[in-house]
């Protein structure tokens, strides 16, 4: 049974920062890894996708890597803004590619 | 392309009633998910389908659950009989086979 982890819980940083998030999974036999973000009360809003055979993916100052061997998963935000402040969520596809399994989340605070 | 609409977005209801959740999926996705959240807790998979055809459901869903997906378009979710422990964020994503899951608002249940 897959297990996503994601690391840290919660972390604040202030406004300019270049930040990592983490992400581990225990099952490496993957389709692929989202990353999500979601703000309170609200839906979950696709920001990355990488496929199995892929190693990063980049959207503006979004850039996350997988290394499918260790189960690692990194989302790297740079230049971080105050709007960027929200739950970021790590999901892998697995088994017979049905569903997805998430991971806690990392609640982000970005101060000014 | 409007996007996953779920209805209604909050529904509360006393225990031991029925509820029925809809999710509207993006018109040519063919797959489409129901997860569950509960606060603090990365969502959880419920149920799929590809099409009209329901192809796999979690150990989560009980027999008090149902899904359907008339026709291979909207989706139904009921709870009968429901519990304090079903107060939860359902959420409805859809995609196009491995392809990203795009996820709607979600419907907010409490259940007194």
């Amino acid at each position: 049974k897959q297990e996503v982890t994601q690391i840290p819980a919660a972390l604040s940083v202030p406004e300019g920062e270049n930040l990592v998030l983490n992400c581990s999974f225990t099952d490496s036999a993957i389709y692929n890894l989202q990353w999500f973000r979601q703000d309170p009360g609200k839906g979950l809003t696709s920001l990355l996708l990488i496929q199995s055979s892929q190693r990063e993916q980049t959207s503006g100052r979004l850039n996350a890597s997988l290394d499918k061997s260790s189960g690692r998963s990194t989302l790297y935000i740079a230049a971080s803004q105050p709007g960027d402040s929200a739950t970021y969520l790590c999901a892998s596809l697995t088994g017979t590619a049905s569903k997805l399994t998430f991971g806690t989340g990392t609640r982000l605070q970005v101060t000014l | 392309d409007t996007g996953v609409s779920q209805n209604p977005r909050h529904k509360i209801t006393k225990r031991g009633q029925n509820v029925t959740f809809r999710c509207d999926p993006i018109s040519e996705h063919n797959r489409l998910y129901w997860y569950r959240q509960t606060l603090g807790q990365g969502p959880e998979f419920l149920t799929y389908f590809q099409n009209e055809a329901q192809l796999e459901k979690s150990r989560l869903l009980s027999d008090r659950f149902s899904a359907e997906r008339p026709k291979g378009s909207f989706s139904t979710l009921e709870i009968q009989r429901t519990e304090q422990g079903d107060s939860a964020m359902y959420l409805c994503a859809s995609s196009s086979i491995t392809d990203t899951q795009y996820f709607g608002p979600g419907t907010r249940l409490t259940v007194l």
